[in-house]
């Protein structure tokens, strides 16, 4: 099991552009989770998906939007690029139910807006 | 609103001395508390979460409604144990994990 992978591991983006970065759950995991992390900070919540539907939403913009597949494997789209987007962006599954079950993270995707 | 604050940034311990990192919560409610770790090159992970009450790899933390704090701590110090250490909490039915801001921790031999 190759757990939580994520792709592409790193980008580079103009100001303005749009994006997406991919995530494929762990093996038995129907739940995707997105944070960001900014340098020196801990990640922050974005959104949550479970049954192909966004369950919770962090403090993010509209601009921040996803999608989740009937395989699970999730997509998060960043629109109108700003500098500030600048971040690590992980993935974390888990099994449905509760926050409480543990969360798998991925390795990330160092996206930087320039 | 639901808030974790690690307090120390850094922390440098010698092999075999004892280790604490201070987690501090605000939350109106019972939470449900975890340590995350992330090893140098490896992806976060996590360590344990209070409701086991378990001691993985030597490390204990206890939660402490009345200070509203979840310190992790170890005896002993390892070379091993060299990482960044994340404080998160998870509110009742809540599918998020809000994180505090991470405190690095190095042991020298």
């Amino acid at each position: 099991d190759a757990g939580v992978t994520q792709s592409p591991t790193h980008l580079i983006k103009t100001r303005g552009q749009q994006v997406t970065l991919r995530c494929s759950p762990k093996s038995g995991h129907d739940t995707v989770s997105w944070y960001q992390q900014a340098l020196g900070q801990g990640p922050q919540f974005i959104f949550q998906y479970y049954e192909e539907e966004e369950r919770q939403r962090g403090n993010f913009p509209d601009r921040f939007s996803g999608h989740q597949f009937p395989n699970y494997s999730s997509e998060l789209n960043v629109n109108a690029l700003l500098l500030g987007d600048s971040a690590l962006y992980l993935c974390a599954s888990s099994s449905s139910g509760t926050a409480n079950t543990e969360a798998f993270f991925g390795q990330g995707t160092r996206l930087t807006v320039v | 609103a639901q808030r974790v604050t690690q307090p120390e940034k850094l922390l440098s311990v010698f092999k075999g001395a004892p280790v604490e990192l201070k987690c501090n919560y605000s939350y109106s409610g019972s939470p449900e508390l975890f340590w995350y770790v992330q090893y140098s090159r490896q992806r976060l992970q996590l360590l344990l979460r209070h409701i086991s009450r378990e001691s993985i790899k030597g490390f204990t933390a206890d939660l402490n409604k009345g200070e509203t704090s979840f310190h992790l701590k170890k005896p002993f110090a390892q070379e091993e144990d060299s990482a960044m250490y994340y404080c998160a909490l998870s509110g009742l039915g809540d599918y998020k994990l809000s994180f505090g801001a991470g405190t690095t921790v190095t042991v020298r031999a």
